[in-house]
This record gives C-alpha cells, sequence and structure tokens, in this order.
C-alpha cells in the first residue's frame, strides 16, 4: 500500500497553543497536500507544498517538507476551538498521475 | 468558487437494492472526478477514477461491476452501489479537479446504510 502515515493519531490542545502533526509517505511524490475534514463531512483543501519547495506558509499555517526522509509536517498557530477536525495529509506521488493517496490523520481537538 | 455537492447526503436502503450517488460540480467543469470510500475514523482510500465521456479506472480491489460509475458530462458523476449489502455501509465521497491544478475539490459525501 501507498499509504502513508500521521503521528499523532490524535492530539487534544489548549486554545492558544500551537499544534504539529507530521506525515510520512513512501514514494517519490510531485506534491504533498493537507486537508481538514470537520466530523461527517468533505475535506477542505488547505495547503500543497510541491516537492522541490521546503516551507510553504499559509495564513496561521506552516507546511514543511523534507523529501529526504519523505516527511512533511503542519504546524497550526494560535489554534482556536474551530480548528477541532481531523487533518489529513496527501501526495501525489509520481508516476500516479492525478490520484492523492491519503494519510491515516490525525485528530486534532482544540480546548477552550 | 469551486463548489462540489453530492446527493443525497444520506441514505438508507435494504440488502440487495441498489443506490445511485450523484456528484456535481456546481461552478465548474471538472476534467477527473474520483471517488472515495472512508469508514468511521480511517482515512480516505480511492475507489476509482472517473474522466468524461470514458471508463472509470477502478483501484486494486475495488469490483467494477458493483460500483458502476458514470460520468456522462464535464459537471456530473454518479456512482450506482448495486445489489448492496451490510459491509457496503460506508461514507462515500466524491472530488473534482479543476483543469490542471493539483488540488482536489471535495463534496460533502454520502453516508450509506445498508439494513
Amino acid at each position: 500500500s501507498q499509504q502513508g502515515e500521521e503521528d499523532p493519531q490524535a492530539l487534544s490542545i489548549q486554545e492558544g497553543e500551537n499544534a504539529t502533526m507530521n506525515c510520512s509517505y513512501k514514494t517519490s511524490i510531485n506534491n504533498l497536500q493537507w486537508y481538514r475534514q470537520n466530523s461527517g463531512r468533505g475535506l477542505v483543501h488547505l495547503i500543497l507544498i510541491r516537492s522541490n519547495e521546503r516551507e510553504k506558509h499559509s495564513g496561521r499555517l506552516r507546511v514543511t517538507l523534507d523529501t529526504s526522509k519523505k516527511s512533511s509536517s503542519l504546524l497550526i498557530t494560535a489554534s482556536r476551538a474551530a480548528d477541532t477536525a481531523s487533518y489529513f495529509c496527501a501526495t501525489a506521488y509520481t508516476g500516479g498521475g492525478n490520484k492523492l493517496t491519503f494519510g491515516t490523520g490525525t485528530q486534532l481537538k482544540v480546548e477552550l | 468558487g469551486a463548489v462540489v455537492s453530492q446527493h443525497p447526503s444520506w441514505v438508507i436502503c435494504k440488502s440487495g437494492t441498489s443506490v445511485k450517488i450523484e456528484c456535481r460540480s456546481l461552478d465548474f467543469q471538472a476534467t477527473t472526478m474520483f471517488w472515495y470510500r472512508q469508514f468511521p475514523k480511517q482515512s480516505l482510500m480511492l475507489m476509482a477514477t472517473s474522466n468524461e465521456g470514458s471508463k472509470a479506472t477502478y483501484e486494486q480491489g475495488v469490483e467494477k461491476d458493483k460500483f458502476l460509475i458514470n460520468h456522462a458530462s464535464l459537471t456530473l458523476s454518479t456512482l450506482t452501489v448495486t445489489s448492496a449489502h451490510p459491509e457496503d455501509s460506508s461514507f462515500y465521497i466524491c472530488s473534482a479537479r479543476l483543469g490542471q491544478i493539483y488540488e482536489q475539490y471535495f463534496g460533502p459525501g454520502t453516508r450509506l446504510t445498508v439494513t
């Protein structure tokens, strides 16, 4: 299976703290994307980082990519209760066409 | 922009019947649509890739005769679960790709329960 893994599986923090999620994948990729899913809903695209990029920012989100270690991290700064959701990394692997392979996900809970 | 809808949002059917799920791109033409399946507290598993006017490409282990996919237009793809069984109960999510960009836009999902 091409599926990557994320850790931690679950993360509980207080509002205002930073949340860091890690993603590891198995094969060479074109890009890596992060998505968010609220319970029982569809996914929302957060950010995309290409294989030749090492870091990318979008608002309170910071994504890093280390292709030598086949890993990525998503940092959410100054978390809010509304950030409570599941977060998935997804890789577009080389030779995979348009397909995305999703990681196992991290369930983030931000408490007031 | 880039809104994808699914219908129905939830459906309960009896074992042995067939269920059709629609996926529409509302404000753009989708060159490619994808169908995923998600079990509770698990990740998304790609079932098939659907291109307008051509046959869907199924992932290994997905029965093409059981999960019929039709992509008749650039804004509509349908997934029909034929002769549904309780083990087909799951959350089915579609997504659409706009042109050559890499991001996928996801529908809200359809909860299927087979009794």
